[in-house]
């Protein structure tokens, strides 16, 4: 079984510019949820993506979108960076069946 | 909406001594609860859940934590620790409906085990 993977692992990118993030969820998951991560903090929910629809979203303003593939791997872009956007963005998959999620291992974006 | 508070940002313990890592939540609803653990420059694995039945549930590397509803906690413990439980440690709550599956995160406690 395949877990979560997500690339690039590493980014570095110029205020203003835009970023696209990727996702491949667990074999069998159809939910797709990212969350950002500032140093020091907590995970916040961006938003969820179920069967290729944004499924709730967190209080993060719209230059944050995404996307869900029908094979639910997902993108996450990120429009006109600013330096706060700089953090550990995780991406998690979960399937309807269970509430846990299963998460990959990050990408680092750095706003410089 | 739901809120976590991990009440530790830090909590520095020697090898084989018990520790205990502090969560409230606050909800209007019933929650499902989990404790996951971040190694540096890593994501986050689950380290056990509380979704229904046992108030205790039990990790397989000897974790535990306790629901208590009354209190709206959900602390981890564990009665000797090893160095290899050096890391991150984040409480999270999410609800049914609407909510499912969408993870409400502690700031996380730094447990940090002292050979």
């Amino acid at each position: 079984e395949t877990g979560v993977t997500q690339s690039p692992t590493h980014l570095i990118k110029t205020r203003g510019q835009q970023v696209t993030l990727r996702c491949s969820s667990q074999s069998g998951h159809n939910t797709v949820s990212w969350y950002q991560q500032a140093l020091g903090q907590g995970p916040q929910f961006i938003f969820q993506y179920y069967r290729e629809e944004e499924n709730g979203r967190g209080n993060f303003p719209p230059r944050f979108s995404g996307l869900q593939f029908p094979n639910y791997s997902s993108e996450l872009n990120v429009n006109a960076l600013e330096l706060d956007d700089s953090a550990l963005y995780l991406c998690a998959s979960s399937s309807d069946q269970e509430y846990e999620q299963y998460f990959g291992p990050g990408t680092r974006l750095t706003v410089t | 909406a739901q809120s976590v508070t991990q009440l530790d940002s830090q909590v520095p313990v020697f090898e084989e001594a018990p520790v205990e890592l502090r969560c409230n939540y606050s909800s209007s609803v019933s929650v499902y609860l989990f404790w996951y653990v971040q190694y540096p420059n890593q994501g986050l694995q689950l380290l056990l859940k509380y979704l229904s039945g046992s108030t205790l549930v039990e990790s397989i590397n000897g974790f535990e934590a306790e629901f208590n509803k009354s209190q709206t906690s959900f602390h981890l413990r564990k009665p000797s620790v090893h160095i290899s439980d050096t890391a991150e440690y984040f409480c999270a709550v999410t609800a049914g409906g609407t909510s499912y599956g969408k993870l409400t995160f502690g700031q996380g406690t730094i447990l940090t085990v002292h050979p």
